[in-house]
């Protein structure tokens, strides 16, 4: 049983560039969330999906920020015109979904974004 | 929103000591989880709590929700327990996780 797996695990970028980053979620989990997380903080909430659907975003998710999961399987974060506030570390966690009862997430190692 | 407070902020241990990490939330919750974040960012489940006590070897960990906390036991620290502690909750109507403000531990040899 692999774990959740991202892409790259590290991405340096000049500001105004765009950038992209994956995730593939265990196997059997239909639930996938990202979060975003700068030094010295927890984790905060962006986005996440059931399946192919994108049931809840953040106000953190600015229009530069877009999330797709297009066939319910991995999911692809998408950061347009990068800014030096955009450097931070972008987690990607999956779970079950809503037949299971509840909701262990389990995360990826993350992507470590730096916007010079 | 729910507001989730770690305590102590911050933990320097003698190996072999033991501890107890403090979760407390400001609504009823139903989900919650102990997260370790190692010194590479990678978090690790510890525990899926929302109510109840489990035991994991060293680690144990208890939810009272009704009184809006939670506790992580560890016992007999080891210099590999050194991290970043996080619990992380949702509460009705969605599921997204709220972290904690994070307790992080130093274990010193």
């Amino acid at each position: 049983d692999t774990g959740v797996s991202q892409d790259p695990r590290h991405k340096i970028t000049k500001r105004g560039q765009n950038v992209t980053f994956r995730c593939d979620p265990i196997s059997e989990h239909n639930r996938l969330y990202w979060y975003r997380q700068t030094l010295g903080q927890g984790p905060e909430f962006l986005t996440y999906f059931q399946n192919e659907a994108q049931l809840e975003k953040s106000r953190l998710l600015s229009d530069r920020f877009s999330a797709e999961r297009p066939k319910g399987s991995f999911s692809t974060l998408e950061i347009q015109r990068t800014e030096q506030g955009d450097s931070a570390m972008y987690l990607c966690a999956s779970s079950f979904g809503w037949d299971r009862g509840y909701n262990e997430q389990f995360f990826g190692p993350g992507t470590r974004l730096t916007v010079l | 929103g729910i507001q989730v407070e770690q305590s102590p902020p911050d933990l320097i241990l003698q190996e072999g000591a033991n501890s107890t990490l403090r979760c407390n939330f400001s609504d009823s919750v139903n989900n919650l989880q102990w997260f370790h974040q190692n010194p590479w960012g990678q978090l690790i489940n510890l525990f899926y709590i929302p109510s109840g006590t489990k035991q994991n070897g060293r680690l144990s960990a208890t939810t009272v929700a009704t009184e809006r906390y939670s506790l992580l036991y560890i016992s007999s620290s080891q210099t590999t327990d050194s991290g970043v502690y996080f619990c992380a909750l949702t509460t009705s109507g969605t599921y997204k996780y709220i972290f904690g403000t994070g307790t992080r531990l130093k274990v010193l040899a």
